[in-house]
């Protein structure tokens, strides 16, 4: 079985300074894991994933998540917060015998304050 | 690519009628997804198709829910009849045979109003 933890419900940092979204996971088999960004009214966007290769992965817009086996962890960050990044984000967990669903963690949503 | 399409993009019905969403996945891709998302319940997967087959419906609140995918650039999702209850966004996502790693493909989801 799969899971996927989002310590944080609410985050708020001020524009221009670091962002930093927290996801534990849990998994039996070699997982792939996903950050989506859902912005107000619209739909899931895929921001980054993991996917075997290396551990620290790049996405659109400045973001990445680095994939930590030893702790369970794929956490998301950027060095500085734009306005535009105020959105919900879901950490996502797919592994090798979930038949190709994800499983989604509960989503934080991130404020972005001028 | 136009991406996932999905119609109507709001719906507003009352109680007791019925409601179809329907899908068009990315060309090419075999594996078409529902998925409903409620303030309460977050992110819910309803049902999936593999190649135009239900794998996987368990998802699927009540009988009163119905999924089709007649062919593989089309699916539908049916609520008959339809409660207060089922006010939600509904989206559709879909995804590639070995491309699963890629991640889903989602399209912008339809907003149900049942009231």
């Amino acid at each position: 079985a799969q899971s996927v933890t989002q310590l944080d419900s609410h985050v708020s940092v001020s524009e221009g300074t670091p962002v930093l979204l927290r996801c534990n996971y849990s998994s039996s088999y070699s997982p792939s894991l996903f950050w989506y960004v859902q912005h107000p009214n619209k739909g899931l966007q895929l921001l980054l994933k993991y996917t075997s290769a290396a551990t620290l992965v790049k996405g659109i817009n400045g973001f990445e998540a680095e994939f930590k086996k030893s702790e369970t962890s794929f956490h998301l960050t950027k060095p500085s917060a734009h306005m535009s990044d105020a959105a919900e984000y879901f950490c996502v967990v797919s592994d090798s015998l979930s038949a190709r669903q994800l499983t989604f963690g509960s989503g934080t949503q991130l404020t972005v304050l001028p | 690519d136009a991406g996932v399409i999905q119609s109507p993009r709001h719906e507003v019905t009352e109680m007791g009628q019925e409601v179809t969403l329907r899908c068009k996945p990315i060309s090419g891709h075999d594996y078409l997804f529902w998925y409903r998302q409620t303030m309460m319940r977050g992110l819910e997967l309803l049902i999936y198709f593999n190649n135009n087959v239900p794998i996987d419906d368990s998802g699927m609140p009540e009988d009163r829910f119905s999924a089709k995918m007649p062919n593989a650039s089309f699916s539908t999702l049916k609520i008959q009849p339809s409660e207060p209850r089922d006010s939600a966004v509904y989206f559709c996502a879909s995804s590639l045979a070995g491309r699963e790693r890629s991640g889903y493909t989602f399209g912008s989801g339809t907003r149900l109003t049942v009231v």
